[in-house]
């Protein structure tokens, strides 16, 4: 069965900083994975997707990830941190049936 | 495009009584659509897929009799939460496929409903 699980739940970073969240999978099948975002009291926006296509994938916003299958990881960054970033992050794995198995969300803070 | 509503976005209604939540897909046409409910602070959790023109496909644990999903069209998929009770209070959220059915299409969500049964 697939899974991911992201390491922390919450990660603050400063105005202009390095934003690293981190989503590691597991899966039996070559896997396909998406970050999306939600801010307060709304539904979820996709960021990226990760299809087989090239392992490393831009998204909106400035956000990328990069698929490495020897680590089992798609962790998102983005160069320099802006005070609308702030969010929470999921990460999440389709299954066969076309299900979204999410992980456990990654708020992000940014201090000015 | 890939535009899903989700109506009403706060409902408060009194325990006992039931409320329905409506999702519509208003410029493609989701022949499958997903029910999640989220607690503060926590992830997504599936509760049933909807497919049109047939029977929702519950999740394990989710009441099937108490969380009622009708997928009458291709653009409207409802949730009727009934006989509320305020362990229920929480933060509904519908999705869609916008490109037909492929497990590496991502899914498009709707704005959430917050529920607060008193």
């Amino acid at each position: 069965a697939q899974s991911v699980t992201q390491l922390g739940s919450h990660v603050s970073v400063s105005e202009g900083a390095l934003v690293l969240l981190r989503c590691n999978y597991s899966s039996s099948v070559p896997p396909y994975l998406f970050w999306y975002v939600q801010y307060p009291n709304q539904g979820l926006q996709l960021l990226l997707k990760y299809t087989s296509a090239a392992t490393l994938v831009k998204g909106i916003n400035g956000f990328e990830a990069e698929f490495k299958k020897s680590e089992t990881s798609f962790h998102l960054t983005k160069p320099s941190a802006h005070m609308s970033d702030a969010a929470e992050y999921f990460c999440a794995v389709s299954d066969m049936g076309g299900k979204l198995i999410f992980g456990q969300g990654t708020e992000l803070s940014v201090k000015p | 495009g890939a535009v899903v509503s989700q109506h009403p976005s706060r409902v408060i209604c009194k325990s006992g009584t039931s409320v329905k939540i409506e999702c519509r897909s208003l410029d493609f046409q989701a022949t499958t659509m997903f029910w999640y409910r989220q607690f503060p602070k926590q992830s997504l959790m599936l509760m049933a897929t909807s497919n049109e023109g047939s029977k929702a496909t519950y999740e394990q644990g989710v009441e099937k009799d108490k969380f009622l999903i009708n997928h009458a069209s291709l653009t409207l998929s409802t949730l009727t939460v009934t006989s509320a009770h305020p362990e229920d209070s929480s933060f509904y959220i519908c999705s869609a496929r916008g490109d037909g059915f492929s497990y590496n299409s991502p899914l498009h969500f709707g704005n959430g409903t917050r529920l607060t049964v008193t």
